[in-house]
Formats: C-alpha cells, structure tokens, sequence
C-alpha cells in the first residue's frame, strides 16, 4: 500500500492560492491519486482525483509529476470557509477503497 | 450532493448498552464502510462490504459488528457498550467501479458514559 506525506499544518490568508504537496513515493501502476477535505464533526468530502499531468474542477486543481512520487492540491483564492484538513489518498480506482489509508492529513488554516 | 444518511448523529448511553448506528445511502452503491475517528485524529476503517451479505474486517480491529441485508443498509452494531468504544463513527459508500471517490455521512457521535 502507498504511504503518503503530507505537512500537518499549513496557514494562508483570505485570496491566496494555497498548495497543499503529498509524497507517495511507493504508488503502484493502478494507483490514483484522490483529495478530500474534513470539517469538524463531519465526514470528509471528495474534492478531486488524477491519475497523471494536471486535473482541474470547479474547486480545485491536481498537479502530477511524470514520475507520480508527489502530488500538489491547489486551491485558488480561498477563503475562510476552506479552514479544513485536507487529506491525499493513493490507492486503485477500482476494488480498493477498503485500502485507502486517510493518515493525519493537512489542516489549513486561512485567516483574514 | 451525496445520499448517505447516518442516525442518530448524536447518542450518549450508559456502559453494557447494545446499540445500532444506521446507515443508509440512496446512491445505489455496492461497497459501504465504517470508518472510526477520534476527534483530532485520523480515520480509521473499521468495516466494509461489498454487496449484500457480504462484510469483512478493516485495519482497525473494532468490536462492533455489520451486517448488509439490503443494498442501501449498513448498520454497525455494538453489543455492550463501554467507555472505550466513545468515537465517532462515519459511514461511506461508492461505486465498484471507482472506490477512490467516497461518499460519506455526517457522522455518528457515540459517547458512552
């Protein structure tokens, strides 16, 4: 099973783009790479997933390098509301959620 | 917006209590989970299923159980209830053909007295 890295804590201002960098050195050919956030006393929610290069929603964009040890979540412009703990998963997209490890994740703090 | 609903979301009993947090999803979803989660801390799996009558045991060894009857139904089941077992419980579910992407409830917050 892939092992992920990510930094515990990370502090940004209101309007700043924020890059949130996970290590997962040991990710498998099946492997996807997948984000979620966590707000106090709920469950997390999925925000984005890539396999490789770049991937990019209506919240988010995913940055993949060619050798996929390393993923970058980017969040533009955020705001209050996006203060949560975001966690990066690595794990096949199918038949293997029961192998997706959360870890600690990153809490992001964004103040005014 | 996902269908997963949990109840109760909040329940504090007394020690030797047997108790059921339900779960339920409207999404159609084969594979359901129960992940267990101190406040401050990571999530842990404690369950999952793959289909009806199907469950197996997560990383975290729990001593709760599950049953799936139904599709859509995913009930945890703690027989006698201690102090210990005070958490919170979330449930999830999601498509065989893409177990990256969870849906999750939000949450029942056990405390046992």
């Amino acid at each position: 099973l892939a092992k992920t890295t990510q930094p515990i804590s990370m502090d940004s201002y209101e309007g700043q783009e924020v890059n949130i960098t996970c290590s997962h050195n040991n990710i498998a050919t099946n492997d996807y790479i997948t984000w979620y956030q966590q707000f106090p006393s709920q469950g997390p929610r999925f925000i984005i997933q890539g396999y490789k290069t770049k991937v990019t929603n209506e919240v988010a964009s995913l940055f993949i390098p060619a050798d996929r040890k390393s993923s970058t979540l980017s969040l533009p412009r955020v705001s209050l509301s996006d203060t949560a703990v975001y966690y990066c998963l690595v794990g096949p997209r199918t038949g293997g959620g029961n192998k997706l490890t959360f870890g600690t994740g990153t809490q992001l703090k964004v103040e005014l | 917006e996902a269908d997963i609903y949990q109840t109760p979301r909040y329940l504090v009993i007394g020690t030797g209590k047997k108790i059921t947090l339900e779960c339920s999803q409207t999404m159609g979803h084969d594979k359901m989970y129960w992940y267990q989660q101190d406040p401050g801390m990571e999530l842990h799996l404690i369950h999952y299923s793959y289909g009806v009558n199907s469950t197996e045991k997560g990383d975290l060894s729990s001593e709760s159980t599950v049953s799936r009857i139904r599709t859509e139904h995913f009930p945890l089941t703690l027989e006698s209830a201690r102090p210990s077992h005070t958490s919170q419980y979330l449930c999830a579910s999601s498509e065989l053909q893409n177990t990256g992407e969870l849906f999750f409830g939000e949450g029942s917050r056990l405390t046992v007295l």
